[in-house]
């Protein structure tokens, strides 16, 4: 069974630093896209970007080129966003998702159980 | 530039069948697209890709009241013998090389 397991609520001040997880199971974590999507309050969802854990490499979103950081170690079948200086608009719930065909950056087939991040002074 | 266009809102009583519609941006008529629904409080649930040709492959335990359907730029989700756990914000998504787009979401009430 596939799963994306990703790591719990964060509350942080303005200006902190912050990494949240995603831990991959039932598959080969290798060869498949992971993507992360940001969901503010009541909105929509908005993709990041999204990264192949087996050479690292990656593609972002526009919106969130230079604002944030995905990265994976395959060692331990985890992806990782990171943010080096938080804002009060990234206040919002995180998931990520799993690309459906190897090697492709195409639907997202399974989807992690979310990360609320809270940014508040 | 790949946009897809979904309306805000769309509603259909207890038993009945509904039709969302997701539609592509002019040139992009040939695109795949997912469906996923989001019931209130939860994450998203991918439903199923649906091809250009109509084609479609639905995720694990999705039933057999949601189908995919197309005409050209649109791709369709209808749901039939509505039940009160449908209600839920239905987005669509796609994608292109090296980048993925959702549409806004239409929120699905079951009256």
């Amino acid at each position: 069974e596939v799963q994306l397991v990703q790591s719990g609520a964060e509350v942080k001040k303005p200006g902190e630093s912050l990494k949240i997880s995603c831990k991959g199971s039932g598959y080969s974590f290798t060869n498949y896209w992971i993507g992360w999507v940001r969901q503010m309050p009541g909105k929509g969802l908005e993709w990041m970007g999204t990264i192949y854990p087996g050479d690292s490499d990656s593609r972002y979103s526009p919106s969130f080129q230079g604002q944030v950081t995905i990265s994976a170690d395959k060692s331990i079948s985890t992806a990782y966003l990171q943010w080096s200086s938080l804002k009060a608009s990234d206040t919002a719930m995180y998931y990520c998702a799993r690309h459906g065909v190897p090697g492709d950056i195409d639907y997202f087939e399974y989807w992690g159980q979310g990360t609320l991040v809270t940014v508040s002074s | 530039q790949l946009v897809l266009t979904q309306s805000p809102s769309a509603s259909a009583s207890l038993g009945a069948s509904v039709k969302l519609t997701c539609t592509l941006s002019s040139g992009h008529s040939s695109y795949a697209i997912a469906w996923h629904q989001q019931q209130p409080e939860k994450g998203p649930r991918y439903l199923m890709k649906l091809n250009s040709d109509g084609s479609h492959n639905k995720g694990d335990g999705i039933p057999d009241r949601f189908s995919g359907s197309t005409s050209g730029a649109e791709r369709y989700l209808t749901i039939s013998s509505l039940q009160s756990e449908d209600e839920a914000e239905y987005y669509c998504q796609t994608w292109g090389t090296g980048f993925v787009v959702f549409g806004g979401g239409t929120k699905l009430t079951v009256l």
